[in-house]
């Protein structure tokens, strides 16, 4: 079993949307969740982050994260075509001074159509 | 304030050659973590660099390795090239010592590795 599981997708929606990303995972030891989105041939770049349980907001962005269901989403409203890129989620246990291990889903590939 | 940057942008070599593969982290960032992303996949964790020690490691062979400096670059070192090495290399930086959580990993847009 995989550490993360993300559905590769790929997703298709219409301009003005609400896009629902989402990932599972198996290590009761992460704690700290973020969302990267990737454009063809460039880095993944941090969208939001958030810590243990409970929602975050940032402009059209919304993360959520439910610790008991092992569960977290990205929520995207009123969707741009800039928004087409490929969605990746990332966890991490403790974060120490001996060092830190990033786990990645897949990447969800999302395309918003004019 | 420049991000991370790395060199080259991208690389063609033949199977068995060797490859070093470069990372300049973020300003005020100390911690220096590389993947490897195959198309279509998520990264996968190669090995993270701290104070100039290999601090982390994944389910990587030895002929992946690396070297972090005092300047906190860093380099990865890549030997008997496979065909399956082709890949784009990713490398992350962070900051540890004082910060805590709220300086998660920021990325470079990597060094696309095709082996021949």
């Amino acid at each position: 079993q995989k550490e993360v599981e993300q559905d590769p997708g790929p997703l298709s929606v219409p301009e003005g949307a609400i896009v629902s990303l989402n990932c599972t995972y198996s290590n009761s030891a992460f704690q700290y969740f973020m969302w990267y989105r990737q454009y063809s041939r460039k880095g993944p770049e941090l969208l939001m982050y958030t810590y243990s349980s409970g929602n975050k907001e940032d402009g059209r962005f919304t993360a959520q994260v439910d610790k008991s269901s092992k569960y977290i989403s990205l929520f995207i409203r009123d969707s741009q075509p800039s928004d087409s890129a490929t969605y990746l989620c990332a966890m991490s246990a403790v974060y120490s001074e001996t060092g830190n291990q990033f786990y990645f889903g897949t990447g969800t590939s999302l395309t918003v159509i004019p | 304030d420049a991000g991370v940057t790395q060199s080259p942008t991208h690389l063609i070599k033949t199977r068995g050659q060797q490859v070093t593969l470069r990372c300049s982290p973020k300003s005020g960032h100390d911690t220096v973590s590389w993947y490897q992303q195959a198309l279509g996949q998520g990264p996968q964790f190669i090995f993270q660099y701290y104070e100039e020690e290999e601090r982390q490691r994944g389910n990587f062979p030895d002929r992946f390795s690396g070297h972090q400096f005092p300047n906190y670059s860093s380099e990865l070192n890549v030997n008997a090239l496979l065909l399956g090495d082709s890949a784009l290399y990713l490398c992350a930086s962070s900051r540890i010592r004082g910060q805590g959580w709220d300086q998660p990993q920021h990325f470079g847009d990597g060094t696309r590795l095709s082996i021949l």
